[in-house]
């Protein structure tokens, strides 16, 4: 089955950090570009990160540069964020999803996981 | 960044009705550079339409979608059980890509 499965998501402290994981699974995942997705409660989604198939071109969202870090392994169909120095508003559902085009990007995304809650609270 | 905003917020509809949701950008969105999405509670968002009036694989011919510049629709012809959820408008056009803050269509 194609598919997107996050995971490592929790409650941590103001200035805390997590690692979240996202395990894609049916689909040749080396040759997609990746994103993360979030959602905070009652808003819409926000793009944070896009990292490209080799790990060489990755881009940030304003709110999240310099904290957040992502990476991936594609021996083990795995895509990962590092969230560090984490406040309030990172509060969200965070969505690992795969970009349309493979190789490069179209900016639209047709495979999302189902989401890990983290909650950033004292 | 170009913002989205998305009308209605909540939308009641009964089963075969017609669901027409806007989305208004605030400046013009290059190109055919506009996706619509459907999510439900607990669930992985779906791609619905890309390029504006393009449908991804799988998605019923009663999802259509519209529009250019700083307007977009999305219609869904004779609402389904199965459609009512929220929907979300986003472009790629500009960066940072921006989605919409979504529209409820939920059952009367």
């Amino acid at each position: 089955e194609v598919q997107l499965v996050e995971s490592g998501g929790g409650l941590v402290q103001p200035g805390g950090s997590l690692r979240l994981s996202c395990a894609a699974s049916g689909f040749t995942f080396s040759t997609y570009v990746m994103n993360w997705v979030r959602q905070a409660p009652g808003k819409g989604l926000e793009w944070v990160s896009y990292i490209d198939t080799s790990s060489t071109t990755i881009y940030y969202s304003d709110s999240v540069k310099g904290r957040f870090t992502v990476s991936r392994d594609n021996a083990k169909n795995s895509l990962f964020l590092q969230m560090n120095t984490l406040r309030d508003e990172d509060t969200a559902v965070y969505y690992c999803a795969r970009d349309f085009g493979r190789q490069a990007p179209y900016w639209y995304f047709d495979l999302w996981g189902r989401g890990t809650l983290v909650t950033v609270s004292s | 960044e170009i913002v989205l905003t998305q009308s209605p917020g909540t939308l009641s509809l009964s089963p075969g009705e017609r669901a027409t949701l806007s989305c208004r950008a605030s400046q013009s969105v290059s190109s055919t550079y506009f996706a619509w999405y459907q999510h439900k509670p607990g669930q992985a968002p779906r791609l619905l339409i890309y390029g504006v009036s393009s449908r991804a694989t799988g998605i019923p011919d009663r999802f259509s979608g519209s529009g250019s510049g700083t307007d977009f629709t999305l219609t869904v012809n004779r609402m389904e059980p199965e459609d009512f959820a929220v929907y979300y408008c986003q472009q790629y056009g500009s960066p940072p890509l921006t989605f919409g803050g979504g529209t409820k269509v939920e059952i009367k």
